[in-house]
């Protein structure tokens, strides 16, 4: 079945900085790529997907890229704000969904 | 719409006692997805169905756990007999269409805990 390995497990970057978080996959037949950001007692919520077809898209502050060769993936955020504290979870669906093991990220104001 | 609904939020029992947990999925969606989260594992996916139907099951931890989905608005999650690893949040989602490329929507939770 489907691997989805993430790093880091924690960040902390400084308000205003860049975050960077990788994931890798297994399965090459996966085709959607979601993050979700979990705030701390709250549910997961997806903030940006990324489709096999697409190298690259972005949303305001939050872009995700795709080496679909290298089986990776990974989630960029500029201009890091403390709103942006969380855990962060990236994802590899085929037909169901497998997780990685998150990354909780921290900036410091 | 209320989005995914779970009950009860909360649930503290006692070793050896039977535990069901309840989702309602967003009306429309075709499929239902239960996750586990503690922080050891993460989030692990134990099961879902697609239409009513389980799919696969393959992350169900053992015989204690059992899921079912009689109609397209409710499903079930249960342990039988609970012991104190079961300890965890409990996640259901549901999304539409065929994955994949659909979002999850998860529901708020259900927080367990088996003394």
């Amino acid at each position: 079945g489907e691997n989805v390995e993430q790093h880091p497990s924690t960040l902390s970057v400084q308000e205003g900085d860049s975050a960077v978080i990788k994931c890798t996959y297994s399965d090459s037949a996966s085709n959607y790529f979601p993050w979700y950001k979990q705030e701390l007692g709250k549910r997961p919520q997806l903030i940006i997907d990324i489709r096999s077809n697409v190298g690259e898209k972005k949303d305001q502050r939050i872009a995700v890229t795709l080496n679909k060769t290298a089986k990776h993936f990974s989630l960029h955020i500029t201009e890091t704000q403390p709103e942006d504290s969380a855990v962060y979870f990236c994802a590899a669906s085929k037909n169901d969904m497998r997780f990685g093991a998150g990354t909780r990220l921290t900036v410091k104001p | 719409d209320a989005g995914v609904i779970q009950s009860p939020r909360h649930e503290v029992t006692e070793m050896g006692q039977e535990v069901t947990l309840r989702c309602k999925p967003i009306s429309g969606h075709d499929y239902l997805f239960w996750y586990r989260q503690t922080m050891m594992r993460g989030l692990e996916l134990l099961i879902y169905f697609n239409n009513n139907v389980p799919i696969d099951d393959s992350g169900m931890p053992e015989d204690r756990f059992s899921a079912k989905m009689p109609n397209a608005s409710f499903s079930t999650l249960k342990i039988q007999p609970s012991e104190p690893r079961d300890s965890a949040v409990y996640f259901c989602a549901s999304s539409s269409g065929t994955p994949p490329g659909n979002e999850q929507f998860f529901g708020p939770g259900t927080r367990l805990t088996v003394l």
